[in-house]
């Protein structure tokens, strides 16, 4: 079957400090991975993707690459800011159906 | 771009009332449109795939006839959640899915909050 497993959170960091949210899935056929981003009381916003083995999203400068042989998405941002401070969602789509984590929540503290 | 709409962002209703949410492909046409629903920290649960024109397909443990779907055009689609409940309260998001087949992008609508009394 097709699933998502994210590390679980919250996440508190300082400013300027280095994140990485690991994600890994399990699918059949080929996924598309993404992360989204949901700021308090919000809906999702699409952060980055990667459609391919070996492709790296990047956006806001987050980055993750799709790495088949370990089956992981893991997100990564050199310097967060206080504005960062959300819930991230590591996801991946087969066909038109999306599979979620559970949501990772972060909170950057000055 | 592609913006998808959802109104109304927010609303408060008594028991046993039914509830409208529509959501809107603001710039593009989509064929399919997704329903979710949002517990507090958790993640978001498929409920159903709107397809326009046709009858909606919903996740399993989701009811059909409390939760219903149409999506009359290629812009709209609504979900009424009939005879609110207060366990119906949650936060109700909406995407919409550009093109045909494939691993397109969805793209997701801001969110409803239903809060029942």
């Amino acid at each position: 079957g097709n699933s998502v497993t994210q590390m679980e959170g919250p996440v508190t960091l300082s400013e300027e400090a280095f994140l990485t949210i690991n994600c890994t899935y399990t699918a059949t056929g080929y996924p598309s991975l993404f992360w989204y981003v949901q700021y308090p009381g919000e809906g999702l916003q699409l952060l980055l993707k990667a459609t391919k083995a070996d492709d790296k999203g990047s956006n806001k400068g987050f980055e993750a690459t799709y790495r088949k042989e370990t089956t992981s998405f893991h997100l990564e941002k050199g310097s967060v800011q206080v504005s960062d401070s959300a819930v991230y969602f590591c996801a991946l789509v087969t066909g038109n159906q999306f599979y979620f984590g559970t949501g990772t929540s972060l909170t950057v503290i000055p | 771009g592609a913006v998808v709409s959802q109104h109304p962002s927010r609303v408060i209703c008594k028991s046993g009332t039914s509830v409208k949410i529509e959501c809107r492909s603001l710039d593009f046409q989509a064929t399919t449109m997704f329903w979710y629903r949002q517990f507090p920290k958790q993640s978001l649960m498929l409920m159903a795939t709107s397809n326009e024109g046709s009858k909606a397909t919903y996740e399993q443990g989701v009811e059909k006839d409390k939760f219903l779907i149409n999506h009359a055009s290629l812009t709209l689609s609504t979900l009424t959640v009939t005879s609110a409940h207060p366990e119906d309260s949650s936060f109700y998001i909406c995407s919409a899915a550009k093109g045909t087949g494939g691993s397109e992008t969805q793209y997701f609508g801001p969110g409803t909050r239903l809060l029942v009394l």
